[in-house]
């Protein structure tokens, strides 16, 4: 069964460091999510992105971070510059088509660890 | 805007027992519901989700829910637990426009005694 694949599964960087968390959707999905867990906390929506570009993006989402999909197949969150407050498990998700009906996919998680 | 309330951080049952875990959400239109189940080292998995139509679904691993519209919930239930269940469980509500993105409760973690 096809599953969404995410690497790495922890990534520990220090605070003002550049990271990028990769994503490998499923085959012929067109949406694509990312989500994130603080510890303890709820799993907040950051951003969705269809046709190559950002559909929505939360308040979180803000200029530090970015995403891409490089070659049709991966799919990346990139923080610019991290902070303490971005440690937390980093989810992506994809879904075949729209409507809120439809099923997201998600996969195992990048656990982020700044120090 | 849409929101979800999971009461309580953990739930424990013995082998056999009903399991009940709660969801409350708050939308300003027809929501879609969903119930996430993640294993520990896993991904979320869906467990069960309510579109339209029949309002009690069944989902996978002999969990079913039921949307009562007049009570904004979406409680899931299991009637006999088994070990295997223990893990975290995560409701969740959409709105039917495209790039629908997920709004997510707290989660619950479930534990299982023998």
């Amino acid at each position: 069964e096809p599953e969404v694949t995410q690497t790495p599964s922890h990534q520990v960087t220090q605070m003002g460091q550049e990271v990028i968390l990769r994503c490998v959707p499923i085959s012929n999905h067109l949406y694509f999510y990312w989500y994130r867990q603080i510890l303890g906390q709820k799993v907040e929506f950051l951003v969705s992105f269809y046709n190559n570009e950002i559909s929505e993006k939360s308040e979180i989402f803000d200029d530090q971070f970015s995403v891409e999909r490089p070659d049709g197949s991966n799919f990346t969150l990139k923080i610019r510059s991290t902070k303490l407050e971005d440690s937390a498990m980093y989810f992506c998700a994809s879904r075949p088509t729209s409507g809120g009906a439809d099923t997201q996919y998600f996969g195992p998680g990048t656990r982020l660890t700044v120090l | 805007a849409q929101s979800v309330t999971q009461l309580g951080s953990h739930v424990s049952v013995s082998e056999g027992a009903l399991v009940l875990l709660r969801c409350n959400y708050s939308s300003s239109v027809p929501p879609y519901l969903f119930w996430y189940v993640q294993y520990p080292n896993q991904g979320l998995q869906l467990l069960l989700k309510y579109t339209t139509g029949a309002t009690l679904v069944k989902g996978i691993n002999g969990f079913e829910a039921e949307f009562k519209k007049s009570e904004t919930s979406f409680h899931l239930t299991k009637p006999s637990a088994h070990m295997s269940d223990a893990a975290e469980y995560f409701c969740a509500v959409s709105n039917t426009g495209a790039n629908s993105k997920l709004t997510f409760g707290k989660g619950i973690t479930l534990s299982v005694r023998p």
